[in-house]
């Protein structure tokens, strides 16, 4: 079984600073990991994903995430943070093959403060 | 174009009611998940869809919950004799190709509270 843990349930941060959300998975098999936010009273959107290649994958609003295979981790990471980044940030995992059904993670909020 | 949509975007009910929840997916998407959000458990997989195989339904919490996805197309979400905590948001997503994008597009959700 899958499963992804989110260190983090909240992170503020003051506006332009760097900011990091945590992710670690556990899985038997392969895995794909995915990044998606969703902003206040909204749905999910895909922020980046990990499918194979390079272990830095660049997303959309300045996000990029880290595969780190050694140590199970996908950590997101923002070199500078805006006022509109506030929002909840959710880590998921699927595996090749069947359903391809997402486990998420807790969710991380994150808060830019002025 | 036009994203996954679902309805009714609220829908308050009392204990032991039915309730119906409704999803339209992308056009052309053949891969269709419903979710479950709450307090307690997080993002949820209920159920997925594929084209006219038999759907996936490992996630349903109980025989309570049922999904049928008519004409590969629009799917509706069906909670028999709700309980309080079937409260959640429902969410619902679809994808183009399940295998090969990994992309899920969510829509933005059935908020149901069950009093």
């Amino acid at each position: 079984a899958q499963s992804v843990t989110q260190l983090d349930s909240q992170v503020p941060v003051f506006e332009e600073a760097p900011v990091e959300l945590r992710c670690n998975y556990s899985s038997s098999v392969s895995v794909y990991l995915f990044w998606y936010v969703q902003y206040p009273n909204q749905g999910l959107q895909l922020l980046l994903k990990y499918l194979s290649g390079s272990t830095l994958v660049k997303g959309i609003n300045g996000f990029e995430a880290e595969f780190n295979k050694s140590q199970t981790s996908f950590h997101l990471r923002k070199p500078s943070v805006h006022i509109s980044d506030t929002a909840e940030y959710f880590c998921a995992v699927t595996s090749e093959g069947g359903a391809q059904k997402l486990v998420f993670g807790q969710g991380t909020r994150l808060t830019i403060n002025p | 174009g036009a994203g996954v949509s679902q309805s009714p975007s609220n829908k308050v009910t009392e204990k032991g009611k039915d309730v119906e929840l409704r999803c339209d997916p992308i056009s052309g998407h053949t891969a269709l998940y419903w979710y479950r959000q709450s307090l307690g458990q997080g993002l949820e997989f209920l159920i997925y869809f594929q084209g006219n195989s038999a759907p996936d339904k490992s996630g349903l919490p109980s025989d309570r919950f049922s999904a049928e996805r008519t004409g590969g197309s629009v799917s509706t979400l069906t909670i028999q004799r709700t309980q309080q905590e079937d409260s959640a948001v429902y969410l619902c997503a679809s994808s183009l190709v399940a295998f090969e994008l990994y992309e899920q597009y969510f829509g933005p959700g059935t908020r149901l509270t069950v009093t």
